[in-house]
């Protein structure tokens, strides 16, 4: 079965400072996709980006980049220069492209980090 | 502007009614889910469906029930059989069906309140 362990329940940095969200998944897939999604506090679920299992290239999307390493299953989210509206809910997500493992569609979320940044 | 909208924002129940949770998207995807947050928890899938007229279960569908008359519609009904309802609860759509390569588009979410 697919699961993703999100460890850090909540992280609290100072204006400034960078940041790493760590995400951990297991699959018995060797075809898989990964996610990060922000929930700020209206609610809706932001999509961040989006890492297929053959991609092992970093990513770098101005303050944010995000390091894949299947060899320690674990695919990173880092905010440089965090600022307070980076202050959200952040959940790493995880979607087996063959279905191997029999469960139901969709993706399967982590428990979410929260960050919380102090100005 | 496409997207999905969800509704009521807050709900409140008194125990033992069955109250239904609006879903609507102009976004044209075949897939819709829904989802069960709960402080601590993260997101748990409750039913989805891939198409009109056709849903399945997802982990946690006991005490739920959805209809997908319409591809545009996908309505949630928390039952009395529900033994824990309060929940914040998420509603989400994609492009094509089956394990998902592509990204959810979630609504705002409803927030249910059981009294």
């Amino acid at each position: 079965a697919q699961k993703v362990t999100q460890a850090q329940t909540e992280i609290s940095v100072v204006e400034k400072e960078d940041v790493t969200l760590d995400c951990v998944y297991e699959t018995r897939d060797t075809t898989y996709y990964l996610f990060w999604y922000k929930q700020p506090p209206s609610g809706e679920l932001v999509f961040l980006i989006r890492r297929n299992s053959f991609d092992e290239q970093n990513e770098i999307s101005g303050r944010y980049s995000w390091n894949f390493q299947k060899s320690t299953s674990s695919f990173n989210f880092t905010i440089t220069a965090s600022q307070v509206v980076d202050s959200a809910v952040y959940f790493c997500a995880l979607s087996e492209a063959l279905n191997s493992g029999g469960g139901a569609d969709g993706l399967t979320f982590g428990k979410g980090t929260h960050l919380i940044i102090q100005p | 502007d496409g997207g999905i909208t969800q509704s009521p924002k807050y709900l409140f129940r008194k125990e033992g009614q069955n109250v239904t949770l609006s879903c609507e998207q102009n976004l044209n995807h075949d897939a819709m889910y829904w989802y069960r947050q709960d402080p601590g928890q993260g997101l748990r899938l409750i039913y989805y469906s891939q198409i009109v007229n056709d849903f399945q279960k997802g982990d946690i569908a006991e005490g739920y029930s959805v209809s997908r008359e319409k591809k545009e519609s996908f309505p949630l009904t928390v039952t009395s059989a529900q033994k824990n309802p309060t929940a914040f609860y998420l509603c989400a759509s994609s492009i094509e069906a089956g394990r998902s390569s592509g990204e959810l588009f979630f609504g705002e979410g409803s927030r249910l309140t059981v009294l």
